[in-house]
């Protein structure tokens, strides 16, 4: 079964510092490229990043690029996200997705969700 | 970016009506188009993927159809459990993925 656990959210400051983790489990997590998602209730569903199965591709929205950082550990079955300079902007309850073909690279179709882990910066 | 828009914004149906969502694309996005539904506290859940494909496990009562521009999420026959908000999505410029907003269909 596949699981997906977010994790590292939490209330930091303006100008402060999170870091996201997602733990993957019931796949083999190195073929698939994973994304993360946000959401909040004025602006719905918005796509923050992705990272390639290997890692060596990421890609991130405009809105985050310069103070997020994605990457992942296939040796743990953990992908992270580094956010640094949020703002109140960032605050939203942050989901890790899988993507639904296992070619590695990000189709940007999202089988999996975790349960989600909330960013409140205030 | 490709923006998506959603009709209806909410919509209110009973059990056993035959419901339709519509997304429409602000571009031409062929078929990379897909669904999920969300229930309240919970992740979504992709339903159904390259604008007509029924990801694994849905039930067949969910049907999609469209290109181009204009898509439907069809539910032929509501049940209780389907009461939830679905959203379209695109992914025909990966990673440049963007959401509709949302249409919540709820018990009449």
């Amino acid at each position: 079964e596949v699981q997906l656990v977010e994790s590292g959210g939490g209330l930091v400051q303006p100008g402060g510092s999170l870091r996201l983790s997602c733990a993957a489990s019931g796949f083999i997590f190195r073929n698939f490229a994973m994304s993360w998602v946000r959401q909040t209730p004025e602006k719905g569903l918005e796509w923050v990043s992705a990272i390639g199965g290997s890692g060596t591709s990421t890609y991130y929205a405009d809105s985050v690029k310069g103070r997020f950082t994605i990457s992942r550990d296939n040796s743990k079955n953990t992908m992270y996200l580094q956010m640094n300079g949020l703002t109140a902007e960032d605050t939203a309850l942050y989901y890790c997705a899988k993507d639904l073909n296992a070619r590695g690279s990000y189709g940007g179709n999202a089988d999996y969700w975790g349960q989600g882990t909330r960013v409140t910066v205030s | 970016d490709i923006q998506m828009t959603q009709s209806p914004s909410s919509l209110s149906a009973s059990v056993g009506d035959r419901v339709t969502i519509t997304c429409r694309a602000s571009q031409t996005i062929s078929t990379f188009l897909n669904w999920y539904q969300q229930k309240p506290g919970k992740a979504p859940k992709l339903l159904i993927y390259g604008a007509s494909t029924l990801q694994s496990g849905v039930p067949f009562r969910f049907t999609g159809s469209g290109s181009g521009t204009d898509f439907n999420l069809t539910i032929s026959s509501l049940q209780p459990e389907d009461f939830a908000t679905y959203y379209c999505q695109q992914s025909f410029s990966p990673p440049r993925l963007t959401f509709g907003g949302g249409t919540r269909v709820e018990i009449k």
